[in-house]
């Protein structure tokens, strides 16, 4: 099946920094979301983005599809931002989401 | 309100008993799904269903049954309980769209944290 690979592992930051998650996987897709799951647990949607840029205030994600890899960008993080980031991505047809092991940030103030 | 939830959001229980999670949303989803999420494997899926009374098998099935006599419910039954399955369980469900199941985003639901004594 299809293999989701996110680096780094773990990041630290301080509040203020910029950074850049990143998502490979390992065959097409027509499905490529990025989560955050905050510290109680909850995962909230940040972008669905299959290809292409989309931007939500200090966050934006890029996806290439046809080189198979998708970024993350945090600027100006905050405390608020720390948590763990996952990206899953989904075949065409009927496959559901699989997804990477994620990204767990820290910012620190 | 709208949206997905899933009930008990916490619960402990013993080796082999029967214990049932809830899961309901209100937007009319053609497609629902069971995740467990452990250390070392992030989220990995156990059942999903694209219809009422439409179930399929994900990564890691075994030891669960799901159901779906109503599009709104899709509630996950471990039969006989063990160590292995303490975890947290998220609930997602997202709409068929146009263009089939990649082409949607999944929503998914606060999980439920479960313990297994």
């Amino acid at each position: 099946g299809i293999q989701v690979e996110q680096s780094p592992p773990d990041l630290i930051l301080q509040e203020g920094a910029n950074s850049t998650l990143r998502c490979n996987f390992s065959d097409s897709v027509n499905n490529l979301q990025w989560f955050h799951q905050n510290p109680w647990g909850q995962l909230i949607n940040l972008f669905y983005i299959p290809s292409g840029t989309k931007q939500n205030g200090r966050l934006s994600a890029t996806t290439v599809a046809t080189e198979r890899y998708s970024l993350l960008y945090i600027s100006s993080s905050q405390t608020t931002d720390s948590g763990v980031y996952f990206c899953a991505v989904g075949y065409s047809g009927n496959t559901p989401l699989v997804f990477g092991k994620g990204t767990r940030l820290s910012v620190i103030a | 309100d709208a949206g997905i939830t899933q009930s008990p959001r916490y619960k402990i229980t013993e080796t082999g008993r029967q214990v049932t999670l809830m899961c309901h949303q209100t937007w009319s989803h053609s497609y629902m799904f069971w995740y467990r999420q452990d250390l070392g494997h992030g989220l990995r899926l156990i059942y999903y269903s694209a219809a009422a009374d439409i179930t399929d098998k994900g990564e890691v099935p075994d030891g669960y049954v799901v159901s779906r006599s109503k599009t709104e419910n899709f509630p996950l039954t471990l039969e006989s309980a063990t160590r292995s399955q303490t975890s947290v369980y998220f609930c997602a469900s997202k709409d068929s769209g146009t263009r089939g199941i990649g082409s949607q985003p999944q929503h998914f639901g606060d999980g439920t944290r479960l313990s297994i004594l």
